[in-house]
Formats: structure tokens, sequence, C-alpha cells
């Protein structure tokens, strides 16, 4: 399995402008995760899914950003209008019953927002 | 509110010195307990984790965790450390409500 998929890697952009992050989780997974991490506030989660249901989204930061999942395969979080102080890592992880909750992580995207 | 408390913000330490990394969570019933490695530049990878049985847990790369239930802890341990070590080390716990909560991290620095 090429576990999780994230895109883009690396994205820079400028203020005002809509965001787009992508995941691809591992397939049989039935839960996904979106998290930001920071140097100043560490790993947050932002909001989770199980079989496609938002479960938690308390996370999210504010209504600029919103997070789908429409199939068992993909998933987008998207900022929009993205600011300064969103520049993040943000990373996308899943896991499956099987794996005793374990969350299996994506590479992240590195996101700044100029 | 459940929360999980990493003591140790940032730890440094000479080669083949001994780890040990503080783990303490605030919930009382059932619980799944992890942690987590983030190498520079790199996302998170499980170094282990406990979910019942044994309560000294060993994981990869000579790391061990002892689930002391009554103390509420989950501390990481690693007798020598190299300087391969040098990482952010998350400790994560799951209770029967499923949602996972994350420690602020300890950066381990290790000294050649």
């Amino acid at each position: 399995d090429a576990g999780v998929i994230q895109s883009p890697r690396h994205e820079v952009t400028e203020m005002g402008q809509e965001v787009t992050l992508r995941c691809k989780p591992i397939s049989g997974h039935n839960s996904l995760f979106w998290y930001r991490q920071t140097m100043m506030r560490g790993l947050e989660l932002l909001i989770y899914f199980n079989n496609n249901v938002p479960i938690d989204d308390s996370g999210m930061p504010e209504d600029r950003f919103s997070a789908k999942m429409p199939n068992a395969s993909f998933s987008t979080l998207k900022i929009q209008p993205s600011e300064p102080r969103d520049s993040a890592v943000y990373f996308c992880a899943s896991s499956g019953l099987a794996e005793d909750n374990e969350q299996f992580f994506g590479p992240g995207t590195r996101l700044t927002v100029l | 509110a459940q929360s999980v408390s990493q003591h140790n913000h940032h730890v440094i330490l000479s080669e083949a010195a001994s780890l040990e990394l503080g783990c303490n969570y605030s919930y009382g019933g059932t619980v799944n307990l992890f942690w987590y490695v983030q190498y520079p530049g790199q996302h998170l990878q499980l170094l282990l984790k406990y979910f019942s049985g044994d309560p000294l847990v060993k994981g990869i790369k000579g790391f061990e965790a002892e689930f002391i239930k009554s103390k509420f802890s989950f501390n990481l341990r690693k007798p020598s450390v190299q300087w391969s070590d040098t990482a952010e080390y998350f400790c994560a716990v799951i209770s029967s409500a499923s949602k996972i909560i994350f420690g602020s991290g300890t950066r381990l620095s290790i000294r050649p």
C-alpha cells in the first residue's frame, strides 16, 4: 500500500486566495483526520470523519476552513480566503478498526500564505 | 475534559545517555495509548502502542513504554540514545469516546 497520500506537498499562495488540500487515505480505512502543525500551537486536530461523515469539527479554527469527504478514498480541506496566520503544515491521517485505532499519517502539505 | 500532558518541552542529552519522556493523561476509563515520533522534516510515525495486556510495551528502535494505570502515565524510555533519535516525540491517547488527543510534544536533541 502506498500509505496516506497528500497533495500538494508544498503550497505558496497570496493572502485572500483559496487553498485546497487533498488527501487519499489508506484503502479500507474508515476514519480520516486533518491536523495542523505550527511551532506556536503544536499539533492540532481540526476535524475527523468516520465512514465519510464528519464526527467532530470543533478544532476547525473558523468559517474560512471547510472539509469534505465525498467518498471513502478522498478528502479535501479548503481555506477560503487564506490568511498569513494559516501558514502551517497540514497533515492527513487515516485509521481502520483492525489497527486498534493506530493512525497512519501522510507526508503533510506545507502551506505558506504570503 | 480529557487531556494529555507532556511535561518536558525540550530535552537535551548526550549520546549513550538514558532517556525517559513523561506522559500523563486525564481520562479515567479504558484508553489506548501511543507514542509517535516525528523526525526533522518528516511526518509522524508510530513508535509503539498499548491497548491491553503487558503494561510494558516494546517498540521500534529500542524504545519501550510502561503503562501505569494508577498514575495515569505512559512514559517513554530508551536505555541508550543515539544521535539519530533526534526528533519530536508525541504521546497520544484514545478513550472510549474514540477521539484521539495528542500531547504538545517533546523535542529531543542528542549531542554527538
